[in-house]
């Protein structure tokens, strides 16, 4: 079957630095996506990659190693408003997104 | 920026009902979803549609239908609700230009069916 494993909750202290992680075993890979999504509101697109790497916005990075199934979202300096859930998906080879369960991230000043 | 909107932020239905969500999206977009939200799971596809008068299954169709007559709105219908379709319900839509084109979701409903 296909999986996407993240953890369920994190916290970290405002201005430090936290990496979320994404497995995932899917039938075929053609992209992986991060969202964030505040409690009440809409999820929000944060970043895609295809490619292995490393792709920096900002004060948030995303790395995917295909290899490994692995992806992690890093998030630098970080402010009380990063406090939200963050998702993973992963687009398979009939270009359906498989969606991880969510991070919810608690930001202590 | 693109505005998805749902029409109702919360809504409390009876079971047996007929319910129906709305969706709509102001940025000419050819792909629109319906999704179910529900804690420690991740995002569930109910219905998707590519184009007006088109609809596709997700992963949980079972007690819902879904209608798009206009390219700006989706609906998703509950013929008859259930408790166990108590949740919170995400819209979505995308270009189709590109398959990794980011989706733009709605705020939701939460649907309580008692």
């Amino acid at each position: 079957g296909q999986n996407i494993d993240q953890p369920t909750e994190m916290t970290a202290t405002e201005g430090a630095i936290v990496q979320i992680n994404c497995t995932y075993q899917t039938s075929g890979f053609n992209g992986l996506f991060w969202y964030q999504q505040h409690a009440g509101e809409a999820p929000t697109f944060l970043s895609y990659n295809v490619l292995d790497g490393l792709e920096e916005k900002g004060r948030f990075s995303s790395f995917l190693s295909r290899s490994k199934g692995y992806s992690y979202l890093l998030l630098k300096e970080l402010q009380m408003k990063d406090s939200a859930s963050y998702l993973c998906a992963v687009m398979d080879s009939n270009y359906q997104l498989i969606w991880g369960a969510g991070t919810k991230l608690i930001i202590k000043p | 920026d693109v505005k998805v909107t749902q029409s109702s932020r919360y809504l409390v239905k009876r079971t047996g009902e007929k319910v129906f969500l709305e969706c709509v999206q102001d940025m000419d977009h050819e792909n629109m979803f319906w999704y179910r939200q529900d804690p420690g799971l991740g995002l569930r596809l109910i219905y998707f549609s590519y184009d007006v008068k088109m609809k596709e299954k997700g992963d949980i169709p079972e007690g819902y239908s879904v209608s798009r007559e206009k390219k700006e709105r989706f609906s998703l219908i509950l013929e008859s609700a259930s408790t166990n379709q108590t949740s919170m319900y995400l819209c979505a839509s995308s270009t189709g230009q590109d398959y990794n084109s980011p989706l733009h979701f709605g705020n939701g409903t939460r649907l309580t069916v008692t």
